[in-house]
C-alpha cells in the first residue's frame, strides 16, 4: 500500500528564518510527486510537481526537491503570507491517476 | 481560466437524512475526481470519472454514498443516509486526462456538519 509521511506536523518560524518540511514515501512506481498549499477553508493550491530522483523546482521563496524515498520543501526567508498547510501526495503508475496525500505540515510565520 | 466550481460551499443536516453536492470541472477537462477531507487529515480519494465512466470507486462506501457524471461534465455525491463519522470537507478536482503524472486542480470544497 502506498504510504506517505510529512513532518513535522507543525512549523512556527520567525519571519525571516529559513527551514525545510519533509515528505517521506513508500510507493511502488512512482510517477510524480506533487506538492500542494492549502489555506484555512479553501481547496488546496497546486504548487510543484516533481518526476525523478535529483530533479529541483522553485516558485518564489519555495523550492522542492525529491529524492528516491523523500521530498523536501525548502522555504527561504518566509513571510507571514507563506503561513498555510503544505500537503505533499504520491501519483503512481497505472491507468488511473489518484493522488495518495500525506496529512500535511501546518506552517506558521511570525512577524 | 474559470477554476473548479463546488456548491454548496457549507451543509449541516441531522443523520440519517441525505445531501447532495455538486462539481462543475474546469472546461475541457475529462477526468474528475471526488476527495474527503477529514479535519487533520490529507483528502483521500473516493471517486475518480473519465468523462462519464468510472474509473476507480474501491474507497466509495457504496451503501451509502453514490455518484454521477451523466454527461461528462458536472458531477453529484451524494450521501444517503448521512452518519456522523461523514463530517468532512468534500472535495472535487479536475485534470486534463488519465495516465500522467496528470495535474490535478481542487475546487474550495463544501464542508458537511452532520449533527
Amino acid at each position: 500500500e502506498d504510504q506517505v509521511t510529512q513532518s513535522p506536523e507543525a512549523l512556527r518560524l520567525q519571519e525571516g528564518e529559513s527551514s525545510s518540511l519533509n515528505c517521506s514515501y513508500t510507493v511502488s512506481g512512482l510517477r510524480g510527486l506533487f506538492w500542494y498549499r492549502q489555506d484555512p477553508g479553501k481547496g488546496p493550491e497546486f504548487l510543484f510537481t516533481l518526476y525523478s530522483a535529483g530533479e529541483e523546482k522553485e516558485k518564489e521563496r519555495l523550492k522542492a526537491t525529491l529524492t528516491k524515498k523523500e521530498s523536501f520543501l525548502h522555504i527561504t526567508a518566509p513571510k507571514p503570507e507563506d503561513s498555510a498547510t503544505y500537503l505533499c501526495a504520491v501519483q503512481v503508475g497505472g491507468t488511473a491517476s489518484k493522488l495518495t496525500f500525506g496529512t500535511g505540515t501546518r506552517l506558521q510565520v511570525m512577524l | 481560466e474559470a477554476g473548479v466550481a463546488q456548491s454548496p460551499r457549507y451543509k449541516i443536516i441531522e443523520k440519517r437524512q441525505s445531501v447532495a453536492f455538486w462539481c462543475n470541472p474546469i472546461s475541457g477537462h475529462a477526468t474528475l475526481y471526488w476527495y474527503q477531507q477529514i479535519l487533520g487529515q490529507g483528502p483521500k480519494l473516493l471517486i475518480q470519472f473519465q468523462n462519464n465512466g468510472v474509473v476507480d470507486d474501491s474507497q466509495l462506501p457504496k451503501d451509502r454514498f453514490s455518484a454521477e457524471r451523466l454527461k461528462g461534465v458536472d458531477s453529484t455525491l451524494k450521501i444517503q443516509p448521512a452518519k456522523l463519522e461523514d463530517s468532512a470537507v468534500y472535495l472535487c478536482a479536475s485534470s486534463l486526462g488519465l495516465g500522467g503524472p496528470v495535474t490535478q486542480y481542487f475546487g474550495p470544497g463544501t464542508r458537511l456538519t452532520v449533527l
